[in-house]
């Protein structure tokens, strides 16, 4: 069964510009979470999403924006980058009957 | 709201011998879960061991296990005859399901580094 693929893996962006992740979660898992990470932070919570809609959402500027599709793939869009805005984003799946969240290797975005 | 406190930002310990790592929370509730998560140097997070709050028996997986006090609201993890593979950031997390949405929502702390020693 393959696992949470994020893509892409590394990115380097220009403050200003915006950038759109891709997550592909687990076949099956209907629900996608977006997570921050930061050294010194941990992981902050951007939202969560289940079968097409947003179900929460975390303390992120309306910058941070996401949709998933019909298949349950998901995109994060932040626009307007921020040198702030330079982390690890990871993504998580997770299935209705399981309390595992199952994570991808995460997209590492630089902005200069 | 929920907090989750990991106080040890960095930890070491040598092959073979026995680690504890802290972790405390804060909520009200009286449902939840909570998790140890390990995210070696690959960045790939990967579920080390679950508790349900309503268990009072502690978890073990292996050579991991948990102290569980919830009226301290403490959940340490304890790794026995640690291994050179035990290296990773070790994340302390809170899960509630919220039965408003039918969402979890996972509160992470902050991760202590953990470098096993040959």
């Amino acid at each position: 069964k393959a696992g949470v693929t994020q893509t892409p893996r590394y990115l380097i962006k220009t403050r200003g510009q915006q950038v759109t992740l891709s997550c592909s979660p687990i076949s099956g898992h209907r629900s996608v979470s977006w997570y921050q990470q930061t050294p010194g932070q941990g992981l902050q919570f951007l939202f969560e999403y289940f079968s097409e809609t947003q179900r929460n959402k975390g303390n992120f500027p309306g910058r941070f924006s996401g949709r998933q599709f019909s298949n349950s793939r998901s995109e994060m869009n932040v626009s307007t980058l921020e040198l702030g805005d330079s982390a690890l984003y990871l993504c998580a799946s997770s299935s209705v009957s399981n309390t595992e969240a199952f994570f991808g290797q995460g997209t590492r975005l630089t902005v200069v | 709201a929920q907090t989750v406190t990991q106080s040890q930002p960095e930890m070491s310990v040598q092959e073979a011998e026995t680690v504890t790592l802290s972790c405390t929370y804060d909520t009200s509730e009286s449902n939840y879960y909570l998790f140890w998560y390990k995210q070696p140097p690959s960045r790939q997070m990967i579920l080390v061991i679950r508790q349900e709050a309503y268990k009072q028996q502690n978890a073990t997986e292996n050579r991991f296990s948990v102290n569980f006090q919830k009226a301290a609201k403490s959940f340490s993890l304890k790794i026995s005859d640690s291994q050179l593979g035990d290296t990773a950031m070790y994340f302390c997390a809170f899960m509630k399901l919220l039965f408003t949405s039918g969402t979890y929502k996972y509160i992470f702390g902050t991760g202590t580094r953990l470098k096993v020693l040959a």
